[in-house]
This record gives C-alpha cells, sequence and structure tokens, in this order.
C-alpha cells in the first residue's frame, strides 16, 4: 500500500520561505498528491494538489519530483497563521493515504 | 455559500451502544467521505461515497458503515462502541469523486466511556 512520510516537526522564521518535504516512494500512477493543513480544533484545510506537474496557487506552490516519488510543498512568505500541521496525501481511486504530518512553528 | 457541517459537535456513549453522526456537504458537492483522527492513529480514511454509492473503504471493522442520501447528506454509523472508538471523526465534501479538493467539516468529538 501506498504511505507518505513526513518529518515530525519543522520551524521557520517569519516571512522567510518553507518547504515542507514529503516522500512517497510507493505512489501509483493514477494517485494525486494532496496537501492540506490543520489548525488546532479544526478540521484540514485543502492547501494545494497535483498529479505530475509543479502547481502553483494564492497559497502555496507545489514542486513534484520526476519520479514522483517525493514532493515538496512550498509557503513563498511564513505568516503566523501559517503555523499548523501539514498533512501529505495520496489520493487515489480505491484508497486515501495520509502522513503523519508536519508541524510547522514560524517563529515571529 | 455554506460550509460542510456536522452534527452533532460532540458526543458522549458508552461502550456497547451505537452512534449515528451526519454530515451536510456543500451545496453541490455530490462526494462525501469520512475520517477518524486520534492522537495514536492521526488521520484515517473510513469511506466515500459518490451519488449514495460507497465507493472507496478504508481498513476498519464492519462495525462502521455509512450512506448517503439523494441530497448528497450523509451518515454514519458505528455499532457495538469499543473505547477505542473515541476520536473526531471528519467529514469532508468535494465536486467529484477522485482527484479534487475536499472541503472538510469541524468534526465530531465522539467519547466512550
Amino acid at each position: 500500500d501506498a504511505k507518505t512520510t513526513q518529518p515530525n516537526s519543522m520551524e521557520s522564521n517569519e516571512e522567510e520561505p518553507v518547504h515542507l518535504p514529503c516522500n512517497h516512494s510507493t505512489i501509483s500512477g493514477t494517485d494525486y498528491i494532496h496537501w492540506y493543513r490543520q489548525l488546532p480544533s479544526q478540521g484540514p484545510e485543502y492547501v494545494i494538489h497535483g498529479l505530475t506537474s509543479n502547481v502553483n496557487n494564492r497559497m502555496a506552490s507545489l514542486a513534484i519530483a520526476e519520479d514522483r516519488k517525493s514532493s515538496t510543498l512550498i509557503l513563498h512568505r511564513a505568516t503566523l497563521r501559517d503555523a499548523a500541521v501539514y498533512y501529505c496525501i495520496l489520493q487515489g481511486y480505491q484508497k486515501v493515504t495520509f502522513g503523519t504530518g508536519t508541524k510547522l512553528q514560524v517563529i515571529p | 455559500k455554506a460550509g460542510v457541517t456536522q452534527t452533532p459537535r460532540y458526543l458522549i456513549k458508552t461502550r456497547g451502544q451505537q452512534v449515528t453522526l451526519s454530515c451536510s456537504p456543500i451545496s453541490g458537492h455530490r462526494s462525501v467521505s469520512w475520517y477518524q483522527q486520534t492522537p495514536g492513529q492521526g488521520l484515517q480514511f473510513l469511506f466515500e461515497y459518490f451519488s449514495e454509492t460507497q465507493r472507496n473503504k478504508g481498513n476498519f471493522p464492519g462495525r462502521f458503515s455509512g450512506r448517503q442520501f439523494s441530497n448528497s447528506r450523509s451518515e454514519m454509523n458505528v455499532s457495538t462502541l469499543e473505547l477505542g472508538d473515541s476520536a473526531l471523526y471528519l467529514c469532508a465534501s468535494s465536486l467529484e469523486q477522485t482527484g479534487r479538493e475536499q472541503y472538510f467539516g469541524p468534526g465530531t468529538r465522539l467519547t466512550v466511556t
């Protein structure tokens, strides 16, 4: 079964870029790579997703390795409101696989 | 547009009882997924419904079941509750079945005593 591996925690200074890595070496060809984040006492919030190509939206960028075995979520300028647990998720036709999440701490 | 709503928000049940949780998706969304979140196991996928049909199912025992109605509202049921079923149960909706972004509700906090 596909699984994702993420660092347990990361720190970033405010207004600096943050690169959150995710390994998914057993990804299958039809799995989408999704990123969500979760603030305390809230449900997860969609951040970005992609299949093969790098993606950009107003919140973040997603860089996907050519072999798709890893991806990186990029927050261009971290703010205090970006402090959350970030989940890398593989979403396929018959399954959804979560990573354990990375707790991002943003230092003012 | 109203977000995903879940009822009730908090629930306390006793071992052996059964429980039904409700989820109303965003208007126009036909896919509803359910997840269990615990400190020990993290987020785990329970099942997904699309147009009243269960399409995907996670690795949970048969005590966990669900259904979706014609208006896309969904319910999940847990029978013969165990202490380990204490968790935050999250519902998420999306426009399509697979690959699209999901919008999560605030969850139902279930405590089994």
